[in-house]
C-alpha cells in the first residue's frame, strides 16, 4: 500500500520555467509534509516543509501548495535553474504520534535544461 | 552541522557473504534509520531505531538485521547477501521530540552483490 503517491516520475523543464511536482496522500492523520532534495552522489536533504494549518509556504523560489480537502500537496520551483536538477521526494508523517517514521513518495527526477 | 557518515561509499560482495554497513552520527540524535534506494521505487525503510538496543521493522526488513549498541552508531547487516540486495543504502538520523521529522542523511553506500 503506497501511502504517498508522487508524480511525475521524471520532469524536464527549460531554464527559467516553473517546475511542478505533485503528491497525494491517503492517511488523514498525516500532519507534516516535507520535501527532500537529492543531488547525484549525495543523500537527500530537507528542502522545505509545511503543516496543514496553512495552504502555502514559500522559501525563495520554492513553494509548497497544500490542499487538505483533496489530500494533495505540490512543490513549485519558480525560475528553475540548471542547479535545481536533482531528485525530489515528498514525504508525510504524523508529528504528534510519537516516533512515526516519514513515509516517502517514489521521487521525481528533475532536469533543468538551458 | 549534523554529520552522518557511512563506512563505505562503494562495496562489492559475493552472494552468500555476510555484509556489515556502518553508520555513525555526531549530533547525539535518538533516532536512526536505514533505507534502500532503487530507481523507480524511491526510499524504502528497512529498519529504524529510537534508542540504544532498540529496533523496529520498516517496510522491507526481510533479509536484513540491525544493531545499535551505542547511541551514535547503527549497523545494517545482510546475513547472507543476495543479488537482489544490490542497491544504494542510505542511513539517516533525527532528534527526538518536535524536530523528529527532520532527517539527516548520510551520502549512501552503493552495494553490489555478485
Amino acid at each position: 500500500q503506497q501511502q504517498v503517491k508522487q508524480s511525475p516520475q521524471s520532469l524536464i523543464v527549460q531554464k527559467g520555467g516553473i517546475s511542478i511536482i505533485n503528491c497525494a496522500y491517503e492517511n488523514t492523520a498525516f500532519d507534516y509534509f516535507p520535501w527532500y532534495q537529492q543531488f547525484p552522489g549525495k543523500g537527500p536533504a530537507l528542502l522545505i516543509a509545511i503543516r496543514p494549518d496553512v495552504s502555502e509556504k514559500k522559501e525563495g523560489r520554492f513553494t509548497i501548495s497544500f490542499n487538505k480537502s483533496a489530500k494533495q500537496f505540490s512543490l513549485h520551483i519558480m525560475d528553475s535553474q540548471p542547479g535545481d536538477s536533482a531528485t525530489y521526494f515528498c514525504a508525510a508523517s504524523r508529528r504528534n504520534s510519537g516516533n512515526t517514521p516519514l513515509v516517502f513518495g517514489k521521487g521525481t527526477r528533475l532536469s533543468v535544461i538551458a | 552541522d549534523v554529520k552522518v557518515t557511512q563506512s563505505s561509499r562503494y562495496l562489492v560482495k559475493r552472494t552468500g557473504e555476510k555484509v556489515f554497513l556502518e553508520c555513525v552520527q555526531d549530533m547525539d540524535h535518538e533516532n536512526m534509520f536505514w533505507y534502500r534506494q532503487d530507481p523507480g521505487l524511491g526510499l524504502r525503510l528497512i529498519y529504524f531505531s529510537y534508542d540504544v538496543k532498540m529496533k523496529e521493522k520498516g517496510d522491507i526488513p526481510e533479509g536484513y538485521s540491525v544493531s545499535r549498541e551505542k547511541k551514535e552508531r547503527f549497523s545494517l547487516i545482510l546475513e547472507s547477501a543476495s543479488t537482489n540486495q544490490t542497491s544504494m543504502y542510505l542511513c539517516a538520523s533525527s532528534p527526538a521530540g518536535a524536530q523528529a521529522d527532520t532527517q539527516y542523511f548520510g551520502p549512501g553506500t552503493r552495494l553490489t552483490v555478485l
